[in-house]
């Protein structure tokens, strides 16, 4: 597959370990926040989204926590798995014109 | 499979041309997205169509255009190609005409002009 973002900071985490990604935002009148993941050669993937009067929403394995003060956004990730192993980055929705701003991305690593 | 579709997978061409990538979106999604990831500059919103109506414009040069067809697919035309421009194209589509709408990706196109 091709590989996106070569430059990209890496997260390394243990197969069955919790992961953390982090994401600072650029634009506190941001309302509407999106986490998306992309395997090697494919299009990003949608994984759990949440609007800014939320806090914490939780999905699958994964849980996305904002915080408005730092304008900072995490991804958790519970009991880490091979297929994990992805780039992972945010989106926010700048609710002054609707449209979608994406960070840069940080790759997911799983060691065995 | 998201069940977007997008073709070519791969375009090889020079610069100063002009080339036309192709989306199909999911059955009964009404807008499509374009957006191009690059090395650099990261995932990038070029413009929204909605029903075949232009509903939202982000970064996308005066070189570039697209359009939607009455049966909802849309083409993403590129001209005078610069090296600058090799990217990966993606499409995305989703029912409604928000962003906050979930969004499913293609496969991209990886345009490489030479």
């Amino acid at each position: 597959g091709e590989s996106v973002g070569l430059h990209l900071p890496t997260l390394s985490v243990q197969e069955g370990d919790n992961s953390i990604i982090n994401c600072a935002y650029s634009n506190s009148a941001s309302d509407y926040f999106i986490w998306y993941k992309q395997e090697s050669g494919k299009g990003p993937q949608f994984i759990i989204d949440i609007r800014s009067n939320m806090d914490k929403r939780q999905g699958q394995r994964v849980t996305v926590l904002l915080n408005k003060t730092v304008k900072h956004l995490s991804l958790q990730i519970a009991a880490t798995q091979p297929g994990d192993s992805a780039v992972y980055f945010c989106a926010e929705r700048q609710n002054r014109d609707d449209k979608i701003i994406f960070g840069k991305g940080t790759r997911l690593h799983i060691l065995p | 499979d998201s069940g977007v579709t997008q073709t070519p997978k791969h375009l090889i061409t020079a610069t100063g041309q002009r080339v036309t990538l192709r989306c199909s979106p999911r059955s009964g999604d009404l807008s499509v997205y374009w957006y191009q990831q690059s090395l650099d500059q990261g995932l990038q919103f070029l413009i929204q169509y909605y029903n075949g109506e232009e509903r939202a414009k982000g970064n996308i040069l005066e070189r570039f255009s697209a359009q939607q067809f009455p049966d909802l697919h849309s083409e993403l035309n590129l001209s005078s190609l610069e090296l600058g421009d090799s990217a990966l194209y993606f499409c995305a589509s989703s029912e409604g005409g928000y962003f906050t709408d979930t969004q499913y990706f293609g496969p991209g196109t990886r345009l490489t002009v030479l």
